[in-house]
């Protein structure tokens, strides 16, 4: 199936650093949505973005929904080792019933 | 908040053998679901979507007889890996969403189930 292609797909940073991520698509979504998912566990939520050029932040975490509806990103501010985990970005077009397209995933390591 | 549960979360089973996985919306009831797998490292991918009291709509390239999906409340959806092999062996994780949320109401994963096939 399509995926969203994340980058980085790993990084390295120290605590206290701010960190982003972006996620592209060829083909337009609806809806954008960002997860973080530990290890042996599903998903989280940590932001859903409704609206083309819609900037949403969520404590640390800010994300927006690029202009041409084909991409987002996701921002964290001053990271803590809890952080640590693996950021997956989404996209949705409610006509489908609301399946999720995964992208590939940004693992999130954080060095004290 | 709304909480999806997976059962089991582990399972071993040997080769040749059906493993059902249960999804349950424990709060909220779900007319549909959504099965993913996911291979160590990799991301997410939809398998296929479950609605409650009618068949499974699968994605391509997933084999409908050898997953099996029913969906037969709406609270409650299964997953059976027939004749597992090795090589299904994988990290398998439901979403629900509250149809009372809507389109735009937030999807609820599981916290998945790791099917090992030896």
């Amino acid at each position: 199936g399509q995926q969203l292609n994340q980058s980085p797909q790993s990084m390295f940073i120290q605590e206290g650093e701010d960190v982003s991520m972006n996620c592209t698509s060829s083909s337009i979504f609806n809806t954008w949505l960002w997860y973080k998912q530990d290890p042996g566990e599903g998903p989280v939520l940590l932001i859903a973005l409704y609206k083309a050029g819609e900037l949403t932040s969520n404590g640390r975490l800010t994300a927006q929904f690029g202009i041409t509806r084909k991409d987002s990103f996701l921002n964290i501010s001053a990271s803590i080792p809890s952080d640590v985990g693996i950021y997956f970005c989404a996209g949705s077009n409610t006509g489908t019933a609301s399946k999720l397209t995964f992208g590939t995933g940004t693992r999130l390591q954080v060095t004290l | 908040g709304a909480v999806v549960s997976q059962h089991p979360s582990r399972v071993i089973c040997k080769s040749g053998t059906s493993v059902k996985i249960e999804c349950r919306s424990l709060d909220f009831q779900a007319t549909t679901m959504f099965w993913y797998r996911q291979f160590p490292k990799q991301s997410l991918m939809l398998m296929a979507t479950s609605n409650e009291g009618s068949k499974a709509t699968y994605e391509q390239g997933v084999e409908k007889d050898k997953f099996l999906i029913n969906h037969a409340s709406l609270t409650l959806s299964t997953l059976t890996v027939t004749s597992a092999h090795p090589e299904d062996s994988s990290f398998y994780i439901c979403s629900a969403r509250d149809r009372a949320g809507g389109p735009t109401g937030e999807l609820f994963f599981g916290e998945g189930s790791r099917l090992t096939v030896l």
